[in-house]
C-alpha cells in the first residue's frame, strides 16, 4: 500500500507571497491533519480534516487555511508568507479521527 | 490543559548498552499514547500505539510500555541505526482530534 505522498517536496517562497501544499493519503484514509514542525516549537497541530470537513484547529492565525477533497486529498495554503513560516509542513492521514496516524515525508518551506 | 514532556532531550550510548525514553503526559482523558521515530529532514515513522494502562508493545529492540501518566520505550541492545528523535503523542478524549506532541528525545548510538 503506498504511504501518505506530499507536494512539492521544497519550496523558496519569498515575504508576502501565498503557497499551497498539497497532500495524498493512504487509500482507503478518510482522515488528515496536517501539522507545522520547527526547531523550536516542535511538532505543531494545525487542522484536521474529515470526509471535506475540517474538525478540528490549532491555534495559527487565518492566513493558514486548508480543504479537502471528495477523493481525501488535501491542499494547505499559507497566504502572506512571513520570515517564521520557515518550517517542515507535514501531513498525516488516518482511517478516522480516534486512530494511529500514518505521516508522509514533508514539505520544507523557505521563506527568505 | 494537555501536555507531553519528554525526557531526555538527547541520550548517546555505546552499541549495546540498552536504556530508556520517558514520556509524561497529562490528559483530560487518554484515547491513545503513540511513538514515533523521525530521520533529519523525513517525517515521522509510526511504532507504537498504546491505549490502556499496563498495555506493552514490542518490535525488534524496541518496546514500549503505559502507565497512567507515563510511558516508556526501551530499547534493548541499541545499534547505530537506531539513532533518531524518538516522539510521543498522545490524543485526549476531549472531541477532538488532534496530537499534542513531546519535543522528542535525540538518541544517538555510537558503534
Amino acid at each position: 500500500k503506498a504511504g501518505v505522498t506530499q507536494t512539492p517536496r521544497y519550496l523558496i517562497k519569498t515575504r508576502g507571497q501565498q503557497v499551497t501544499l498539497s497532500c495524498s493519503p493512504i487509500s482507503g484514509h478518510r482522515s488528515v491533519s496536517w501539522y507545522q514542525q520547527t526547531p523550536g516549537q516542535g511538532l505543531q497541530f494545525l487542522f484536521e480534516y474529515f470526509s471535506e470537513t475540517q474538525r478540528n484547529k490549532g491555534n495559527f492565525p487565518g492566513r493558514f487555511s486548508g480543504r479537502q477533497f471528495s477523493n481525501s486529498r488535501s491542499e494547505m495554503n499559507v497566504s502572506t508568507l512571513e520570515l517564521g513560516d520557515s518550517a517542515l509542513y507535514l501531513c498525516a492521514s488516518g482511517t478516522a479521527g480516534a486512530d494511529t496516524q500514518y505521516f508522509g515525508p514533508g514539505t520544507r518551506l523557505t521563506v527568505l | 490543559e494537555d501536555q507531553v514532556t519528554q525526557s531526555p532531550e538527547a541520550l548517546r550510548l555505546q552499541e549495546g548498552e540498552s536504556s530508556s525514553l520517558n514520556c509524561s503526559y497529562t490528559v483530560s482523558g487518554l484515547r491513545g499514547l503513540f511513538w514515533y521515530r523521525q530521520d533529519p529532514g523525513k517525517g515521522p515513522e509510526f511504532l507504537f500505539t498504546l491505549y490502556s494502562a499496563g498495555e506493552e508493545k514490542e518490535k525488534e529492540r524496541l518496546k514500549a510500555t503505559l502507565t497512567k501518566k507515563e510511558s516508556f520505550l526501551h530499547i534493548t541492545a541499541p545499534k547505530p541505526e537506531d539513532s533518531a528523535t524518538y516522539l510521543c503523542a498522545v490524543q485526549s478524549t476531549s472531541g477532538t482530534y488532534k496530537y499534542i506532541f513531546g519535543t522528542g528525545t535525540r538518541l544517538k548510538v555510537l558503534a
